[in-house]
């Protein structure tokens, strides 16, 4: 499979506990997303990275949130000290120019869908 | 202020048949980009079809079509022959350069629900 994977594609937790997703990215992509979809909504940005560099961050992303990638391939996005507002799906999408094609289209993962309780 | 705005929460249409599924926007950039993503109830967001604000012609992709009128702001998704598989929720996005770093990142309307009948 060479779309873009995410791990763990559920997750529940106790509010207060850390929680940790990945994603890795289509391989030729050097650009990487972060959404996060609640209930009835479009996703929305959270944070992207051009290769390892993190280089825009939405105000949606608290503190309590932080995220990395490592040598430009896979990504992680960490919570901390996690809320039950923070339930929500978490998207993590990839693009960059490859062959014949064009640098525009993002291409989502399945996402990891977080519960709070 | 909200972007990009779908004013139909749900639709339905008869298999077979072809339905519209609106999308308006609002920017004051030259330069843009246009997509319709498919997110069936598993949750990935499927890419279906990309316009850009300079392409001369609308965009198609098999069965999809975008019917992108610049002075209307509007860049609706027509799908023809409808299939059940096509049930689905639909999210019309606009890109967004962002002030740092170069981001493109998306951003999204609410979705229309669409339901395809037998």
């Amino acid at each position: 499979d060479t779309g873009v994977s995410q791990d763990p594609r559920h997750k529940i937790t106790k509010r207060g506990q850390n929680v940790t997703f990945r994603c890795d990215p289509i391989s030729e992509h050097n650009r990487l997303y972060w959404y996060r979809q609640t209930l009835g909504q479009g996703p929305e940005f959270l944070t992207y990275f051009q290769n390892e560099a993190q280089l825009e961050k939405s105000r949606l992303l608290s503190d309590r949130f932080s995220a990395e990638r490592p040598k430009g391939s896979f990504s992680t996005l960490e919570i901390q000290r996690t809320e039950q507002g923070d339930s929500a799906m978490y998207l993590c999408a990839s693009s960059g120019r490859v062959a014949g094609g064009s640098s525009y289209e993002q291409y989502f993962g399945p996402g990891t869908r977080l519960t709070v309780t | 202020a909200q972007k990009i705005t779908q004013t139909q929460p749900g639709m339905f249409v008869q298999e077979k048949e072809a339905v519209t599924l609106d999308c308006t926007y609002d920017t004051s950039d030259p330069s843009y980009g246009l997509f319709w993503y498919k997110q069936p109830s598993s949750g990935e967001m499927i890419f279906l079809i990309y316009q850009g604000s300079y392409d001369q012609q609308n965009a198609t992709e098999g069965r999809y079509s975008l019917n992108f009128q610049k002075a209307r702001k509007s860049a609706n998704l027509v799908i023809s022959a409808s299939q059940l598989g096509d049930s689905a929720m639909y999210f019309c996005a606009m890109r967004e350069v962002g002030s740092q770093g170069g981001s493109e990142k998306l951003v999204f309307g609410k979705g229309t629900k669409l339901t395809v009948n037998p």
